[in-house]
């Protein structure tokens, strides 16, 4: 079965420090990875995704995201944190059952403080 | 760029009655749209797969009779939850995919009350 984790609820961070939001994942063949954000009481904004190619992907707002696939991991990076990025952030892998609809399976969410 | 449009973003109806919400595709063509439900600080839960001309997919546990889903054009899908009650008071996002489903946008959600 195909699945995302994100294994912190919330990760905080000092405004201008760099930061980390992890997401592992759980699928047969290549996966198709995305991140969205979510801020209060609105929908999910599109960060970025990884599809093929380099593994290094950058994205939205200064983000980037590191594809590896040994580990299984798509970890959501940015080098210096703002206050505006905290928010509700998502991992989610494009479901392969699915075929090309673009339904995807979601991690729990991982909350983003940034403190000034 | 893409967007995909919900109406309306807050909504509170009576228990017993029903509310529509609308999830359209401004600028592209979605054949297929989704829907979810979320409850405060929780991930997405898939409710059902919206299909073009004809019927939704529900994931297990949804009721198709309580949520009905109609896809009628291109740029259109519905969501309406029938004799609401407060246990269905919820965040309904939609989504649409373009580019064969390698992006996937996401309405900005409406928060259903019931009282």
């Amino acid at each position: 079965a195909q699945s995302v984790a994100q294994p912190e609820d919330q990760v905080n961070v000092a405004e201008g420090n760099p930061l980390t939001v992890k997401c592992t994942y759980s699928v047969s063949g290549n996966p198709y990875l995305f991140w969205y954000v979510q801020y209060p009481n609105r929908g999910l904004q599109f960060l970025l995704k990884y599809i093929t190619g380099d593994n290094l992907v950058k994205g939205s707002y200064g983000f980037e995201a590191e594809f590896n696939k040994s580990q299984t991991s798509f970890h959501l990076k940015k080098p210096s944190a703002l206050v505006s990025d905290s928010a509700l952030y998502f991992c989610a892998v494009r479901d392969r059952g699915s075929g090309n609809t673009g339904k995807l399976i979601f991690g729990q969410g991982t909350t983003l403080q940034v403190k000034p | 760029g893409a967007v995909v449009s919900q109406h309306p973003s807050r909504v509170i109806c009576k228990s017993g009655t029903s509310v529509k919400i609308e999830c359209r595709s401004l600028d592209f063509q979605a054949t297929t749209m989704f829907w979810y439900r979320q409850f405060p600080k929780q991930s997405l839960m898939l409710m059902a797969t919206s299909n073009e001309g004809s019927k939704a997919t529900y994931e297990q546990g949804v009721e198709k009779d309580k949520f009905l889903i109609n896809h009628a054009s291109l740029t259109l899908s519905t969501l309406t939850v029938t004799s609401a009650h407060p246990e269905d008071s919820s965040f309904y996002i939609c989504s649409a995919p373009v580019h064969s489903g390698n992006t996937i946008y996401f309405g900005e959600g409406s928060w259903l009350t019931v009282v």
